[in-house]
Parts: C-alpha cells; structure tokens; sequence
C-alpha cells in the first residue's frame, strides 16, 4: 500500500520561500508509470492542481504558479518536494501531495495534507 | 484553462435516494474526468476515473458517466458514509482543473 507524506513549516512569512517535501512509502518513486503531484485547497474553498513531475525529473506547472514553482524529485530518498517563492496570504492552503497514475491521468493515493500559513 | 462547473452546488438528500451530480466542461475533454470525495480534515479520494471506471474498493452504488462536456456522477442509494463534498477533475490537458465542489448534506 503506498503512502505519502508531506512535511515542512507550517508557518511562513510573507515574501519568503514555502518549502515542502512528501515522502512515499510502499512503492518506489522511480518505478515508472506516474506523476508526483501537488494540489492545494484554500481554506473553506476548492482544489487547486499545482503541477507535477515525472520519474524523469520533468515538470508540469500550473501557469499562474509556474513563475514562483519549482518542485524537484530525489530518488534516491523516494521524495519529491516543493519550493513557492516570495509568498504572500493568498498562498495560504492544506497543501496535499499525490501519486497521479499517467494511463488515464488521475491521483489515486494522497497524502494527508499540511496547512501552510503565510503570516508575519 | 478548461473550466469545470459542477450543479448543483449543495443539496440535501436522505438516506436510501438517488442522487446526481453533473460537471460540464469548457470545451471537450473527451472521458478524461475523475470524481473525487472528500471529507471534512480529510483528503480526497478517487472514486471514479476516466469517466466510468470504478476505483478499486469504491463501493459499487457509485457510477460515472458522459463524455465530450457533460458528465455525471450518481449514487444509487445514498448512505450515512456519503456525506461529503464530491469534485470532478478534468485531466485532458494541463493545468488540470477541478470543479467547485458539490457539498452532500443530510436532508
């Protein structure tokens, strides 16, 4: 059964650097066939896809992040993580990390999310 | 981006009733489109992929249909565990886009 984890700060002031990282467990990040996924949800409100990345170290953003995202992979740590730069309030959210199963494109195991507030 | 709008966006039901969801799509995404339902603290979870297709362990009252713009998600005989907001995703092309969130209460 796999599982993911993310961890990081839980709080960060504005303009600085949101670090996350999630650690997957019963399975190999580097097997093949999947994307490591960020999603968010603003509180009270709706999901928000971040972007991905593939075993290859490729990358997919959303454009309306892409100029303040990078999300890395270490395969060697069976981790990928997540860096959004010069935060402010609105970047305020549970940030969940996902395994996305690239034959059909869709997240079939999450982790449990960790709310990141951006606060002075 | 491809913008999904889920109807409606809450509704009451009992136990025991029908219930249906529909998402429509900007433009077509083929039967690219997952449903996902969420609990509140909790995170999603896959209960329908690439439009039909039922996620293993998902309990056989949920089903998905459509294709192209509109889609459906029903539950056959709602139960107390349902309770939950449900969101489709469409995953046609990126950024990948949810729709708003359709909240399930009891009636």
């Amino acid at each position: 059964q796999v599982q993911l984890q993310e961890s990081g700060p839980g709080l960060v002031k504005p303009s600085q650097t949101l670090s996350l990282t999630c650690s997957v467990s019963g399975g190999s990040i580097s097997s093949g066939g999947y994307y490591w996924s960020w999603i968010r949800q603003h509180p009270g409100k709706g999901l928000e896809w971040i972007g991905y990345i593939y075993d290859s170290g490729r990358t997919d953003y959303n454009p309306s992040l892409k100029s303040r995202l990078a999300i890395s992979i270490d395969t060697s740590k069976n981790q990928f993580s997540l860096k959004l730069s010069s935060v402010t309030v609105a970047d305020t959210a549970v940030y969940y990390c996902a395994r996305c199963l690239h034959a059909g494109d869709y997240e079939d195991y999450w982790g449990q999310g960790t709310l990141v507030t951006v606060s002075s | 981006d491809i913008q999904m709008t889920q109807s409606p966006s809450s509704l009451a039901a009992s136990v025991g009733d029908r219930v249906t969801i529909t998402c429509r799509a900007s433009q077509s995404i083929r039967n690219y489109l997952n449903w996902y339902q969420q609990k509140p603290g909790k995170a999603p979870n896959l209960l329908i992929y690439v439009a039909s297709n039922l996620q293993s362990g998902v309990p056989s009252r949920f089903s998905g249909s459509g294709s192209g713009t509109d889609f459906t998600l029903t539950i056959s005989s709602l139960q107390p565990e349902d309770f939950a907001t449900y969101y489709c995703q469409q995953s046609y092309t990126t950024p990948r886009t949810f729709g708003q969130g359709t909240k399930v209460e009891i009636k």
